[in-house]
């Protein structure tokens, strides 16, 4: 069926390191896909998106792709900071406006 | 962007009594709202489509008579657990689709709802 499959963590790296976390989903059409943040005790926060194949979507240092070929979207950056701790959850659009959400990757950045 | 907020964002409350959970669309209005449970390090869980003016859509194995919504307004969800219990401790949250304005597909979450039952 329809789903995300996200790179288990947790994942700690130092700071200035490169991060790159794995999506890949698996859809009958061709959904919109995203990924969101969460500060700890917060809630979801949209990073990027991206709504169609090849399309790439950026913000704050993080891009990713819309792999057609691959059904992937990996979220990468090239040099992270503290102030990236977070759970970044990888996310498609399905129908009736509802989501599918990946299990979630916590990051944690040392200095 | 649009923004969603949830009041409150914080109640504790004792086994058995009910609690209410707003969710409001600030500067925009939505005929649906979704509400999403949140288990301590896991993903959201889809409970239920809210829309305006109808009953609400509930996914499979969530009790709709525990988990009342009620969507009375174009800016207004309420989520109310009832009869709470230990085990319905949990992060809520709520989103909404920007409507006509907004992009293909997106959502707009709340803050989130942390809920603790004693």
């Amino acid at each position: 069926g329809d789903s995300v499959t996200q790179m288990e963590g947790p994942v700690t790296l130092s700071e200035e390191a490169f991060l790159t976390i794995n999506c890949t989903y698996t859809a009958t059409g061709y959904p919109s896909l995203f990924w969101y943040v969460q500060y700890p005790g917060e809630g979801l926060q949209l990073l990027l998106k991206a709504t169609k194949a090849d399309d790439k979507g950026s913000n704050k240092g993080f891009e990713a792709t819309y792999r057609k070929e691959t059904t992937s979207f990996h979220l990468e950056k090239g040099s992270v900071q503290v102030s990236d701790s977070a759970v970044y959850f990888c996310a498609r659009s399905a129908s009736g406006n509802q989501f599918y959400f990946g299990t979630g990757t916590s990051l944690t950045v040392i200095p | 962007g649009a923004v969603v907020s949830q009041h409150p964002s914080r109640v504790i409350c004792k086994s058995g009594t009910s609690v209410k959970i707003e969710c409001r669309s600030l500067d925009f209005q939505a005929t649906t709202m979704f509400w999403y449970r949140q288990f301590p390090k896991q993903s959201l869980m889809l409970m239920a489509t809210s829309n305006e003016g109808s009953k609400a859509t509930y996914e499979q194995g969530v009790e709709k008579d525990k988990f009342l919504i009620n969507h009375a307004s174009l800016t207004l969800s309420t989520l109310t657990v009832t009869s709470a219990h230990p085990e319905d401790s949990s992060f809520y949250i709520c989103s909404a689709p920007p409507g006509a304005s907004g992009a293909r597909n997106e959502q707009f979450f709340g803050p989130g709802t942390r809920l603790t039952v004693l």
